[in-house]
């Protein structure tokens, strides 16, 4: 079973400029939650969602949305880059539904977003 | 609103040596709990899990028990590898209408041979 798939790795951007980050669950996996990891304030909690719609949300500014299609992909977006913005991004899908789901969370590589 | 501390590293041990990193955790209602590693360059990956008090979660020789009497989840293993050099999370998750995991701020290990 192929695992949680993020693109791009890497990516420079400046300022100022927008960002779409992509996310494909393990197969099966109906739940994607997005979290970002700065060596400051280590994980934190975006967005997290099942079958298109958002079910949580973390205390990020509105610059950051995120999506989710009919095939359980995610996508996330920044716009307005900022210099602080610079993180790894980490997808992770969890098969939700179900009193057996404990929420253990199945993650991606992550994408590393530089932002100069 | 729930939250996750665990102890500052870096923690630097030699090889075989006993491992000990302390968690304890605030929430309300019973939440799953979890210890993730990340490798470098990698992503997270479950380590162990316990989803109720009492219940012991193992996994490649690294042990942690969930004590809700004093609300932690401390990680130990016997004896450490190199290969455990590792960033440490603890974490825990509750189910209100969707999932949301809160981890804490992470342990870095170093184990030298």
């Amino acid at each position: 079973k192929a695992g949680v798939t993020q693109t791009p790795r890497y990516l420079i951007k400046t300022r100022g400029q927008q960002v779409t980050l992509s996310c494909s669950p393990i197969s099966g996996h109906r739940s994607v939650s997005w979290y970002q990891q700065t060596p400051g304030q280590g994980l934190q909690f975006l967005f997290e969602y099942f079958s298109e719609t958002q079910r949580n949300k973390g205390n990020f500014p509105g610059r950051f949305s995120g999506r989710q299609f009919s095939n359980s992909r995610s996508e996330m977006n920044v716009s307005t880059l900022e210099l602080g913005d610079s993180a790894l991004y980490l997808c992770a899908s969890t098969p939700a539904g179900g009193t057996a789901n404990t929420g253990e969370l199945f993650f991606g590589e992550g994408s590393r977003l530089t932002v100069l | 609103g729930n939250s996750v501390t665990q102890m500052e590293g870096p923690v630097t041990l030699s090889e075989e040596a006993f491992l000990t990193i302390n968690c304890t955790y605030t929430a309300t209602g019973y939440p799953s709990l979890f210890w993730y590693v990340q490798y470098p360059g990698e992503g997270l990956q479950l380590l162990l899990k316990a989803t109720k008090a009492d219940d012991k979660g193992s996994n490649k020789g690294f042990e942690a028990t969930y004590r809700k009497e004093t609300t932690s989840f401390h990680l130990e293993k016997g004896s450490v590898q190199v290969s455990d050099s590792a960033v440490y999370f603890c974490a825990l998750s509750q189910n209100t209408g969707g999932f949301k995991t809160i981890f804490g701020a992470g342990t870095r290990l170093f184990v030298k041979a």
